[in-house]
């Protein structure tokens, strides 16, 4: 069965912390994305990567980065985080053989005090 | 710019009823349509889809139906049952590509016993 996995549920941090939120999938999926969502604002997409070491920018990449040094795993970096950024956040991958069905994780909510 | 919106941000329904969830979208170039539904503390989960090719498609009690002319679709949901209960997101893709998926800002669905 497919599996995205996020390696936090809840995570509770100081603003200016160095935040690494990790997503590893066991589909062989080609594609990888880290979204957000926020009551009221539905889903944004911050980030993704469509092969190892590529990356592109989402509709909100500001304040974030992202490494993907291998295939199954995908890391959302928050360089200095900051309250704006306290959000649920959400990992997925899809196949990328045209298939835009997207599997997600459980999300991590990130409060950032 | 909202490209995909779902103008109702609840939406109450007696148990046994229909449920029809609706949603627009701006861009022409979107032409693969799908429904996630989501509990709370979990990640979206999809539902059911559509291309563009087509203006309808059912699995089980669930049915979306794809207006292009009026770049609108609907999820009908029948008989609705208390499990229907969560927040169910619009998505939409340009298809064929990597860069994932355009949600809507979601639908609280409730059923009501």
């Amino acid at each position: 069965d497919v599996k995205v996995t996020q390696s936090s549920r809840y995570l509770v941090k100081r603003t200016g912390e160095k935040v690494f939120l990790e997503c590893v999938q066991d589909m062989d999926h080609e594609n990888m994305f880290w979204y957000r969502q926020d009551p009221g604002l539905g889903l944004r997409l911050i980030y993704f990567s469509y092969d190892v070491k590529m990356k592109e920018k989402g509709d909100i990449p500001e304040g974030y980065s992202v490494s993907r040094e291998k295939k199954e795993r995908f890391s959302l970096i928050l360089e200095s985080a900051s309250t704006n950024q306290t959000s649920m956040y959400l990992c997925a991958s899809s196949l990328g053989d045209g298939n835009e069905k997207l599997f997600f994780g459980s999300g991590t909510q990130l409060s950032v005090l | 710019d909202q490209q995909v919106k779902q103008n109702s941000p609840s939406l109450s329904v007696q148990e046994g009823r229909i449920s029809i969830l609706n949603c627009d979208y701006t861009n022409s170039m979107f032409d693969y349509f799908l429904w996630y539904k989501k509990y709370p503390a979990e990640g979206p989960t999809f539902l059911i889809s559509i291309s563009s090719i087509k203006d309808k498609n059912e699995d089980g009690r669930f049915t979306v139906f794809l207006n292009k002319s009026a770049k609108h679709l609907s999820l009908h949901i029948v008989p609705s049952q208390p499990g229907d209960s969560a927040v169910y997101f619009c998505a939409a893709s340009p298809g064929g590509g990597a860069d994932g998926l355009t949600f809507g800002k979601g639908t609280h669905l409730i059923i009501q016993p």
